[in-house]
């Protein structure tokens, strides 16, 4: 069976240092993957989503970036974190249109 | 066009009542709406899904109703209980590689005992 680890689970990072948050899933080939953000009580916003190694779709504007460096692993980065980027963060997967989360990143900018 | 609109933003029910949770859309490319369930601190998981080529889909206590002359659908949570408190996610998406959920504002629900 598929499953999606996502890591760290928590992390408190001071404003203006870097950012790394990766995740790998396992029991599956070329997935698309997702990387969601939710603020405290809010949706769901998609930050980016990859079809395929090296292949990433950005959909809003912000100070994040996302990489594929393999086929089953996706990494969110920042290089200098804003008190904006505080949230919940969240790696998904999808064979086709079901979309299938991690247990999420909890991230505070300080 | 893209947007996905969720309401109630929250819900009160008391145990052994109906929730009702409604979503409206104006793609009508859309064709797979998905309900995801979260608790707090842990990612969302999918509920139930549904596709336009039915009206309802009942998996236990949890039914999808699907309108697609009026692009809504909702979920009906029968006979709710204190554990099934928790933000509801609709979504909707179009059948086709590489593209992405989209996903309403969510609602809590709580379940008074």
């Amino acid at each position: 069976s598929q499953t999606i680890h996502q890591w760290p689970a928590t992390l408190v990072q001071p404003v203006g240092s870097p950012l790394s948050l990766e995740c790998t899933v396992e029991g599956t080939s070329n997935p698309n993957l997702y990387w969601y953000r939710q603020a405290a009580g809010r949706g769901l916003q998609l930050l980016f989503y990859s079809v395929g190694i090296g292949q990433i779709s950005s959909e809003v504007p912000q100070n994040l970036s996302a990489s594929r460096p393999q086929d089953r692993q996706f990494i969110l980065s920042s290089k200098k974190l804003l008190l904006s980027d505080s949230g919940f963060y969240l790696c998904a997967w999808s064979p086709r249109n079901t979309i299938y989360f991690g247990e999420g990143s909890w991230l505070t900018v300080v | 066009q893209q947007q996905v609109k969720q309401s109630p933003q929250s819900l009160i029910v008391q145990k052994g009542g109906i929730s009702i949770i409604n979503c409206a859309y104006e793609n009508t490319a859309f064709d797979y709406f998905p309900w995801y369930q979260q608790f707090p601190g842990k990612g969302p998981a999918l509920l139930i899904a549904i596709r336009p080529d039915v009206s309802e889909k009942k998996e236990g206590r949890f039914t999808i109703s699907f309108n697609k002359s009026a692009k809504q659908f909702s979920l009906h949570i029968m006979d709710s209980q204190p554990g099934d408190s928790a933000t509801y996610f609709c979504a909707a998406s179009r059948n086709q590689a590489g593209t992405a959920l989209i996903f309403g504002k969510g609602t809590t629900l709580s379940v008074s005992s």
